[in-house]
């Protein structure tokens, strides 16, 4: 069975580009997260899908980032136009439960110069 | 708010040592518990998952307990070995949407 899949691993772009993060989840899993590490910080929620509709979204930073789970399977995350603070490791993880055992990826890497 | 604290932040220990990590959180109202690792520049790899129900979960050479009323847990790992070495990360499900982290314990074996 594939695990958390996550494209790209790494993105360098600079500053007010447009970048797409993209996550395929295990099969069969209706709960899709997104996450994120900023340099020598915790790991921090961004937001809940639930197949394709969003359950909480209260930690994505401001409007210039932008998820979608169109047709619930694949998610993506944009940031529209990208800062410096934006830097940091953006993790995806999917479980089949609610409240069940949390599967992630391998993250994809964003630097914005 | 939930808060979530690792200690130690790292630690060194020679291969064959039993070794305990700790993790404590602050609200003992969670859903349940999970311990993950990460290897530098890797995602996070699942452990063990304890719900709020249960005392401990064991896999393998792991031993994961939980004591919600004092807000603890605790990673057991017995006779440690080099590729045991890794960032240990604890986090807490405070409702059916988050899950907060700590920062992690970062393990290096000796061999």
């Amino acid at each position: 069975e594939a695990g958390v899949t996550q494209f790209p691993s790494h993105s360098v772009i600079e500053k007010g580009q447009t970048v797409t993060l993209r996550c395929d989840p295990i099969s069969g899993h209706d709960n899709l997260y997104w996450y994120r590490r900023v340099m020598g910080k915790e790991i921090k929620f961004l937001l809940h899908f639930v197949k394709e509709s969003k359950q909480d979204e209260s930690g994505m930073p401001n409007n210039r980032f932008l998820a979608e789970r169109t047709g619930g399977t694949y998610s993506t995350l944009k940031v529209q136009p990208a800062e410096l603070e934006d830097s940091g490791v953006y993790f995806c993880a999917s479980s089949r439960d609610r409240a069940g055992e949390l599967f992630f990826g391998e993250g994809s890497r964003l630097t914005v110069l | 708010k939930q808060e979530v604290t690792q200690i130690p932040a790292a630690l060194s220990v020679p291969e064959g040592e039993n070794l305990v990590l700790n993790c404590s959180f602050t609200d003992s109202a969670i859903y349940n518990l999970q311990w993950f690792r990460q290897d530098p520049g890797k995602g996070l790899t699942s452990l063990l998952l304890i719900q709020s129900s249960q005392r401990e979960q064991t896999s393998g050479r792991l031993n994961a307990s939980l004591d919600k009323s004092s807000g603890r847990s605790t990673l057991y790992i017995a006779a440690s070995q080099p590729g045991d070495s890794a960032t240990y990360l604890c986090a807490v499900r405070p409702n059916n949407n988050d899950m907060r982290f700590g920062a992690g314990t970062r393990l290096t074996v000796k061999p």
